[in-house]
């Protein structure tokens, strides 16, 4: 069974800093995303990996995805109010009914000014 | 342009009422389809998945059920609502490897 893991699962962070949120899953995927959710609302997609290897960033977000680690970092970069939300990653796996998605518990970010 | 609408958007209901949720997507064609239930503060737990018209996948047994009468048509129901069945219910849809997109969510309190 595939179990995806998130750390930490609170971060309260002044406004300016750096910090990284880590993503561990159990089998072998090679298809990791990342999700922002803003409270009281709907999951957005932020970025996509899809190989080992692979880096994604938009603005002060960048993604990456070592798939020999089963690991994915969101490393967030001169943290701003803005981007206080909840992060989900979550790992794609074949199924005998197709492609499933295990999401892990989420982290949830705080900016402080 | 790819869409999905859930409705309703809030439903307050009692305890043993039924309950239909309804999910559709338009401008993609045999998307598969996911609902999932969020508590508060919580993660996203898997409920119901369909890669195609009558092909259902059930994650966690419990009192809902889940329909796909139409290609882009999920439908999420229950007999008899339970106060455990309160929270945050999220359609999804995806195609290939993309990402899921979500709904904007239905928020169901049970009184």
């Amino acid at each position: 069974e595939l179990k995806v893991e998130q750390n930490p699962l609170f971060l309260s962070m002044q406004e300016g800093k750096n910090y990284t949120i880590y993503c561990n899953y159990s089998t072998t995927s090679d298809r990791l995303y990342w999700y922002r959710q803003d409270p009281g609302k709907s999951l957005e997609s932020l970025f996509v990996l899809l190989s080992n290897g692979a880096v994604k960033q938009e603005g002060r977000l960048m993604a990456s995805l070592d798939t020999k680690a089963r690991l994915s970092t969101l490393h967030i970069t001169a943290a701003v109010h803005d981007l206080s939300a909840t992060y989900f990653c979550a790992v794609a796996t074949l199924t005998t009914y197709g492609q499933n998605f295990v999401f892990g518990p989420g982290t949830r970010l705080s900016v402080l000014p | 342009s790819q869409t999905i609408h859930q409705w309703p958007a809030t439903l307050v209901q009692p305890v043993g009422s039924p309950l239909s949720l309804e999910c559709t997507v338009e401008g993609t064609s045999n998307p598969n389809l996911y609902w999932y239930r969020q508590a508060a503060g919580r993660g996203l737990q898997l409920l119901f998945y369909s890669v195609g018209i009558g092909q259902i996948s059930s994650e966690v047994p419990q009192n809902l059920s889940a329909s796909r009468p139409q290609d882009r048509q999920f439908i999420l129901s229950s007999k008899k609502l339970l106060l455990s069945d309160s929270g945050f219910y999220l359609c999804a849809w995806s195609v290939g490897g993309q990402p899921q997109h979500f709904g904007d969510g239905t928020r169901l309190s049970i009184l």
